[in-house]
């Protein structure tokens, strides 16, 4: 099965630029997630890239995929206090589950 | 409506009872899912119903009993939990239930505490 890694914080000022990394074992995963849990609530889908992908833009987001290495990263640009939650990385092997990353918990610094 | 909508937000409950975790969602999705949330972990799936059949079941014990009653609705027996059950439980939905599922909805989960 799929196995995902992430570092499990990262502190940022606000205004700068925030990457979260991941890495990943199945390489047949079709789609990777980034999803955002804020305290007290369920996971809410950021973004997602396809495999056959190197890069995906979405207003602030930016997720690179580097598939020779297995590494997935997510940069948030002008980061903002509301920014502030656990990200998972998550992929998918082929069947219903995703299997996510432990999450990184990105507290941003006013 | 984009929603997955869980009730009860918070449930307090002894060993000894049974009750119920009820989640909704109308965007016509033929995947639910639930979810078990320990704190500071990711979310490790318990069980899938696809078209309202039960799909997948992660090996988890029989005090935790789903139901799928229709399209829209999954529902969550509980009963004679351990104090190891308190967690926040999830469900999730998603259009396909096919393999690699594209995106998931969460609901806001359901904060369960066993005593």
């Amino acid at each position: 099965g799929e196995d995902v890694e992430q570092s499990l914080f990262l502190s940022v000022r606000e205004g700068d630029s925030s990457v979260i990394n991941c890495t990943y074992t199945d390489s047949s995963s079709t789609y990777l997630y980034w999803y955002k849990q804020e305290p007290g609530a369920g996971l809410q889908l950021l973004t997602y890239i396809f495999s056959n992908m190197d890069m995906k833009q979405d207003q602030r987001l930016t997720v690179l995929l580097n598939k020779k290495d297995k590494h997935l990263s997510l940069r948030i640009a002008d980061t903002q206090t509301g920014d502030s939650a656990i990200y998972f990385c998550a992929g998918g092997s082929g069947s219903y589950q995703l299997t996510f990353g432990k999450g990184t918990k990105l507290s941003v610094i006013p | 409506d984009t929603e997955v909508t869980q009730t009860p937000k918070h449930l307090v409950m002894g060993m000894t009872n049974k009750k119920s975790l009820k989640c909704e969602q109308h965007m016509g999705h033929r995947a639910m899912y639930w979810y078990k949330q320990k704190a500071k972990k990711p979310p490790e799936l318990m069980f899938v119903y696809s078209y309202e059949k039960l799909s997948i079941n992660e090996s988890v014990p029989s005090r935790f009993s789903p139901e799928c009653p229709n399209s829209s609705l999954l529902n969550l027996h509980l009963h004679a939990l351990q104090p190891e059950d308190s967690a926040l439980y999830l469900c999730a939905s998603s259009q396909d239930p096919g393999p690699n599922t594209g995106e998931l909805f969460f609901g806001e989960g359901s904060r369960l505490t066993v005593l």
